[in-house]
């Protein structure tokens, strides 16, 4: 069964500790999005990503960085935590062109800030 | 930019009741629509989707119509079950094409079933 797989369930950080949220997929997808989900807000893109070390900011970029070295993961970081940022974080893959648009989700990691 | 504004809930229903989740967009073109659904515990997943206009989406007992006169893509189902309960969100490619898979998400319906 074909997956998207995120490292952390749930995590406890403390204000201002560098976040680490890891994605791999098992797909051979070229896309992959960092999203973030709040209550009455939807899913907003953080960042995405088209090929190996290409990224581009999505809609609330703020606060957050990515890396993607190998095809297969993407990891979203957290410089310095701040209370705000307490969210579940929901990681996707797609592939190129025809089907870009059915993505695969993860189960999500919800992050607190404490 | 394109966007999408679905019925926030929550919804709540009896086992077998019909079921209505109003979705509208705002869109340059005719963009495919799209309907993903999160189980409790899970990540969303793709429940059924329309290319163009007039197309009906289905899976699961699940439609969905794409009308373009009304800007809607509203998700129906006859009869609900408890395995039902879920949150809904209506989609649709966001500003810049459709190649890379960039969505733009309502803001979610929660649908709980009671038996």
């Amino acid at each position: 069964d074909v997956k998207v797989t995120q490292s952390s369930r749930y995590l406890v950080k403390r204000t201002g500790e560098k976040v680490f949220l890891e994605c791999v997929q098992d797909m051979d997808h070229e896309n992959m999005f960092w999203y973030r989900q709040d209550p009455g807000l939807g899913l907003r893109l953080i960042y995405f990503s088209y090929d190996v070390k290409m990224k581009e900011k999505g809609d609330i970029p703020e606060g957050y960085s990515v890396s993607r070295e190998k095809k297969e993961r993407f990891s979203l970081i957290l410089e310095s935590a701040s209370t705000n940022q307490t969210s579940m974080y929901l990681c996707a893959s797609s592939p190129a062109y025809s089907g870009a648009n059915v993505l695969t989700f993860g189960a999500g990691s919800r992050l607190t800030v404490l | 930019g394109n966007s999408v504004t679905q019925m926030e809930g929550p919804v709540t229903l009896s086992e077998e009741a019909f079921l209505t989740i109003n979705c509208t967009y705002t869109a340059t073109g005719y963009p495919s629509l799209f309907w993903y659904v999160q189980y409790p515990g899970e990540g969303l997943q793709l429940l059924l989707k329309a290319t163009k206009a007039d197309d009906k989406g289905s899976n699961k007992g699940f439609e969905a119509t794409y009308r373009k006169e009304t800007t809607s893509f509203h998700l129906e189902k006859g009869s609900v079950q408890v395995s039902d309960s879920a949150v809904y969100f209506c989609a649709l490619p966001g500003a810049g094409g459709t190649s890379y898979g960039k969505l733009t998400f309502g803001q979610g319906t929660i649908l709980t079933v009671h038996p």
